[in-house]
């Protein structure tokens, strides 16, 4: 069965310091990939999704993630983290087929930046 | 902000009752989709419309129930409402299946 599994419940960054939230997946197929950002009291922003070709991709505010296949993750990276990114990250699987689509959400990780 | 609109944002409600959660999509937006988010099971997802039809469902009750009207605004209705029913309540939708969900957001719904 496909599943997403991020293994950091929560994680703790200092203002200025990189990031990296894990991500595993579990999917027959070639996955798309997404992750999404979820502020307290708003709804799921996209951030970026791979569907296939280069495996760094690009997202907003300052985001990118390495899909690997090798080692079923899709992890999400920033170089120098703001106070405004303490939020809680979705990595999540898009299931297309038959003309539907359905995203598998791993469990979340919080984030939060100290000052 | 998505474009994704979802009203109430808040519901509160006593067990047994029947709730209506309305979510206008993107404009140009056919597909819409409900998840279901809550403390002990995370985001599931719950039904997938396109342009008015049924195209997948996921772990929905058989006491929740949805539709797509042909201005493509979607409601889920929930009924005989149950303490364990309460959770955030989220719409999301895209052009076509194959493309990125955009969510509103969500209702958060109580039941006392």
């Amino acid at each position: 069965a496909q599943s997403v599994t991020q293994p950091d419940i929560h994680i703790t960054v200092s203002e200025g310091a990189s990031l990296e939230l894990r991500c595993n997946y579990s999917y027959g197929a070639t996955p798309y990939l997404f992750w999404y950002v979820q502020s307290p009291g708003q709804g799921l922003q996209l951030l970026l999704k791979y569907f296939s070709g280069d495996t760094l991709v690009q997202g907003i505010k300052g985001f990118e993630a390495e899909f690997k296949r090798s080692q079923s993750s899709f992890n999400l990276r920033k170089p120098s983290v703001h106070w405004s990114d303490a939020a809680e990250y979705f990595c999540a699987v898009g299931l297309f087929s038959g003309g539907y689509n359905k995203l598998i959400f791993g469990a979340g990780t919080r984030l939060a930046v100290h000052p | 902000d998505s474009g994704v609109t979802q009203t109430p944002k808040h519901l509160i409600t006593a067990t047994g009752q029947r709730v209506t959660l309305r979510c206008s999509p993107r404009s140009g937006d056919l597909s819409v989709y409900w998840y279901q988010q809550s403390l002990d099971q995370g985001l599931q997802f719950l039904i997938h419309y396109y342009n008015g039809e049924e195209r997948a469902k996921g772990n929905i009750l058989e006491r929740f129930s949805a539709q797509q009207f042909p201005d493509l605004h979607s409601e889920l209705n929930l009924s005989s409402l149950e303490l364990g029913d309460s959770a955030l309540y989220f719409c999301a939708s895209s052009v076509q299946p194959n493309q990125p969900q955009h969510f509103g957001d969500g209702t958060r719904l109580s039941i006392l």
